[in-house]
């Protein structure tokens, strides 16, 4: 079983639609890490966080560490959000990153 | 923002010969970088973790004499891989950590797609 798992593995959307992408762990983590993959592979670190939300435009994270449980949301999707989402969380301790499988996004217009 | 390189982007090899993939943080020394393996539809795995002047260390079941890992300075470490087979096509990544107190963000480089021939 992953020590991160993800929900859900695909997740197709109307252009607009609020989209929420759920992570939960069972490392103890000192912070978790929300990445974007785009079809061309590259990585794009969106947030890291040990506790409470954060915001950066249309993206929203949240994180309840008593339940081990984290989410994505984007506001307002659109075409240019479709990518593979991931959330990451060090081994407990250390710092190499344990992934979650993804979460495949596709907007649609 | 902390930016890390990697270079190349794709590389196409005969089975047999090795490729070298270099990974640069362009605005921060990183005494630590990681090395990831994906393969399609999969998600990250850590490799090994390259630490500045010392021995990289590396992740179960990977062959540290097949994947050359070389952190001489602060802001470079390469992955060699020797004597490619087509088994080994993937994609790397690295990414880095900027210093900082406490647990500082990682930044990635943009990722190598290997296909070995």
């Amino acid at each position: 079983k992953n020590e991160v798992e993800q929900s859900p593995q695909n997740l197709t959307a109307q252009e607009g639609e609020f989209i929420t992408i759920n992570c939960s762990y069972s490392v103890g983590i000192s912070a978790l890490h929300w990445l974007q993959q785009h079809p061309g592979g590259g990585i794009v670190s969106l947030f890291m966080l040990s506790s409470g939300k954060k915001k950066h435009g249309r993206l929203i994270a949240t994180i309840n560490i008593q339940e081990k449980h984290s989410s994505l949301h984007i506001t307002a999707s659109h075409p240019r959000d479709s990518a593979v989402y991931i959330c990451a969380a060090p081994m407990e301790y250390g710092n190499k990153l344990v992934f979650g499988a993804g979460t495949i996004l596709r907007v649609k217009s | 923002g902390a930016v890390v390189s990697q270079h190349p982007s794709w590389v196409i090899c005969k089975s047999g010969t090795s490729v070298k993939i270099e990974c640069r943080s362009l605005d921060f020394q990183a005494t630590t970088m990681f090395w990831y393996r994906q393969f399609p539809k999969q998600s990250l795995m850590l490799m090994a973790t390259s630490n500045e002047g010392s021995k990289a260390t590396y992740e179960q079941g990977v062959e540290k004499d097949k994947f050359l890992i070389n952190h001489a300075s602060l802001t470079l470490s390469t992955l060699t891989v020797t004597s490619a087979h087509p088994e080994d096509s993937s994609f790397y990544i690295c990414s880095a950590r900027a210093p900082g107190q406490g647990y500082s963000p990682l930044h990635f480089g943009n990722g190598t797609r290997l296909t070995v021939t």
